[in-house]
């Protein structure tokens, strides 16, 4: 039972133009969202977040949408970057009890920033 | 350092034999994950644990794999007569319990050969 999808394995775009990667989940509970990055041997790092009381969150040239009533969030980067072609994995996390905020991540994909 | 520390890097070891992987997670992180990548995937969840509370364990795939952590410090990955599709960048990550956002180590990389 996967409750983070992303159904894009691979997408590919022109340096300068918009990426937009999507994400969607099936847990209700879900009331944070988190974008990460991963380069090839390397551990992935955090990119940006959204709790699910907002609806966007802008940080440069990253930002996150989020859409409650269709369980879906997406990625926008704008320019996109040769150095921006990485694994971008999408997380979700719940409130389980306590201070508990296990994360559960998509299958990623793969941004290939084109120059 | 203050990042999350994993060892080793890299470990190639013979079909069958025991492995153990390491995780040094940053000070002061109650929350430990572990995951791994097999090549071509995604992250897959294995096990996680948050401070005094019993770990999540509903990710390991079967019962040669285990893991352990000592209060909030050390966490070991304990993977039993290894087989070949164990192979995979195994991942630990971090976190305060109250923030959900984690910090990963650089990951080791299995190899059953």
């Amino acid at each position: 039972d996967q409750q983070v999808k992303q159904n894009s394995p691979s997408l590919s775009v022109q340096e300068g133009r918009i990426s937009i990667l999507n994400c969607d989940y099936t847990n209700s509970m879900f009331d944070y969202f988190l974008w990460y990055k991963k380069y090839p041997a390397e551990g992935p790092t955090f990119l940006i977040s959204i709790s699910s009381i907002k609806d966007k969150n802008e940080d440069g040239r990253f930002t996150v949408f989020l859409n409650k009533s269709a369980k879906h969030l997406s990625l926008h980067i704008v320019p996109s970057q040769p150095g921006d072609s990485a694994v971008y994995f999408c997380a979700a996390s719940a409130w389980s009890g306590g201070s508990n905020y296990k994360l559960t991540f998509g299958k990623g994909t793969l941004l290939t920033v084109n120059p | 350092g203050a990042g999350v520390s994993q060892s080793p890097s890299n470990k190639v070891t013979e079909k069958g034999k025991d492995v153990e992987l390491r995780c040094d997670p940053i000070s002061g992180h109650t929350a430990l994950y572990w995951y791994r990548q097999r090549l071509g995937q995604g992250l897959e969840f294995l096990i996680y644990f948050q401070g005094n509370s019993a770990p999540d364990k509903s990710g390991l795939p079967s019962d040669r794999f285990s893991a352990e952590r000592t209060g909030e410090s050390v966490s070991t990955l304990t993977i039993q007569r290894t087989q070949q599709e164990d192979s995979a960048v195994y991942l630990c990550a971090s976190s305060l319990g109250t923030d959900p956002e984690a910090f990963f180590g650089q990951g080791t990389r299995l190899t059953v050969v």
